[in-house]
């Protein structure tokens, strides 16, 4: 069965160096998600991305996030300058339609800032 | 308040036993979700309800949409089921709950 692959599964960063977590989505899905989960809390979605650019964002997604499908495989968040408070796991997700229904999540990236 | 409550937040039983969780929510949907969080953090979605009830082997999901309020049963509950259920409402924005811990014990 087809899967959404997420690397790093642990990325370790110094605080304000750029990190960029990748995503390889289910190749014929068409929508494309984000979600965080910092430790001990609940998963917060960050941003949705459809034909291109994004359709729907959080506000936790600030100018600090970008996202971008380089290749028409790959499907990356960067965090430019990164802080404390974004350490988390970060999730990917994608989907044929729109919402949260069968959406195939990745694995996780585990994120520490140190 | 939080948008979307589960309860319990933590629950153990033995293997064999019939598994409520619940979860309530205060804004309105179009859908409500149930999803699986496995110890190693892995998150598999389960159920997309929008009404009524939903089954799938072991696992029954349940909607009212007057009461804002769903369930999730395990029937058989097994060692392998222990993970964080998590449930998630889509409305104007995705709200997710804390998730409730659930422990089976062989």
């Amino acid at each position: 069965e087809p899967e959404v692959t997420q690397t790093p599964s642990h990325q370790v960063t110094q605080m304000g160096q750029e990190v960029i977590l990748r995503c390889v989505p289910i190749s014929n899905h068409l929508y494309f998600y984000w979600y965080r989960q910092i430790l001990g809390q609940k998963v917060e979605f960050l941003v949705s991305f459809y034909n291109n650019e994004i359709s729907e964002k959080s506000e936790i997604f600030d100018d600090q996030f970008s996202v971008e499908r380089p290749d028409g495989s790959n499907f990356t968040l960067k965090i430019r300058s990164t802080k404390l408070e974004d350490s988390a796991m970060y999730f990917c997700a994608s989907n044929l339609g729109l919402g949260l229904g069968s959406q195939h999540f990745g694995d996780g990236t585990r994120l520490s800032i140190l | 308040k939080n948008e979307v409550e589960q309860s319990p937040q933590n629950l153990t039983a033995q293997e064999g036993e019939f598994i409520t969780i619940n979860c309530s929510y205060s804004v309105g949907i179009s859908a409500l979700h149930w999803l699986q969080q496995h110890p190693g953090g892995g998150i598999v979605s389960l159920f997309m309800l929008s009404s009524g009830k939903k089954k799938h082997g072991r696992l029954i999901a349940t909607i009212n949409i007057q009461e804002k309020h769903s369930s999730l049963h395990i029937t058989a509950s097994h060692p392998r089921d222990s993970a964080v259920y998590i449930c998630a409402v889509v409305g104007d924005k995705i709200i997710f709950g804390k998730g409730t811990r659930l422990h089976i014990l062989p």
